[in-house]
């Protein structure tokens, strides 16, 4: 069961911008750093955003991050077919004493 | 670059034990801590187990605390989960995953990179 609640599925035309927002508690996102992933169809995932609003080598300014009390959002501005996936909030669980991922959410391109 | 790979998942029944393994390389095993991660059928994304680069720390999520074991062999650049009395819950594709960082409970770090991961069937 998971800590982190996000939306199930968001959508845009291509080029438009889409925002995913994670919730969580005061425990987890209230207190530490949010990560972004992406899980591509028949891949790996993917870090996407870390610490909040940093993006690892290689990974196109078109994904931003950020984090406000419990909650945070991951964007994806100019949106492409390529960006459909599902992508998941996460981080560290005071309470749980552990990593916690968000329930995920599916990103259609349409 | 960094390359994971796992192996051991399989076909087991309700009760029974299985050990995964995770061979790595392209980088300095023994200066990371690592991770398991799951996702089962049509579920999302599940944190497993943490270790610590030398060890010394480990963390389960409640849902596997007492029936499954991390390990790590740093002399052989592999990473291990022991699972026991298997409950088809746990049934789905286990990924080995490599964290930022020595350490795996604070906050900063994130998980990098992942392998294809392994499948656990129950």
């Amino acid at each position: 069961q998971s800590v982190l609640t996000q939306p199930p599925s968001v959508s845009g035309a291509p080029g438009q911008r889409v925002i995913i927002s994670c919730s969580g508690r005061s425990s987890n996102i209230g207190t530490n750093t949010v990560n972004w992933y992406q899980h591509l169809p028949g891949a790996a995932p993917k870090a996407l955003i870390y610490s909040n609003d940093q993006r690892p080598s290689g990974v196109p300014d078109r994904f931003s991050g950020s984090k406000s009390g419990t909650s945070a959002s991951l964007a994806i501005s100019g949106l492409q077919s390529e960006d459909e996936a599902d992508y998941y909030c996460a981080g560290w669980d005071d309470s749980l004493n552990g990593d916690v991922f968000g329930t995920g959410t599916k990103v259609t391109v349409l | 670059e960094v390359h994971l790979v796992e192996s051991g998942g399989d076909l087991v029944q309700p009760g029974r034990s299985l050990r995964l393994s995770c061979v790595a390389s392209g980088f300095s095993f023994d200066d990371y801590a690592m991770h398991w991660v799951r996702q089962g059928p049509g579920k999302g994304l599940e944190w497993v187990s943490g270790i610590n680069w030398d060890s010394g720390s480990v963390g389960y999520a409640d849902s596997v605390k007492g029936r499954f074991t991390i390990s790590r062999d740093n002399a052989k650049n592999s990473l291990f989960l022991q699972l026991s009395d298997l409950r088809p819950e746990d049934t789905g594709l286990y990924f080995c995953v490599k964290d930022s960082g020595a350490y795996h409970y604070y906050s900063g770090r994130f998980l990098d990179s992942w392998g294809p991961g392994t499948l656990v069937t129950v």
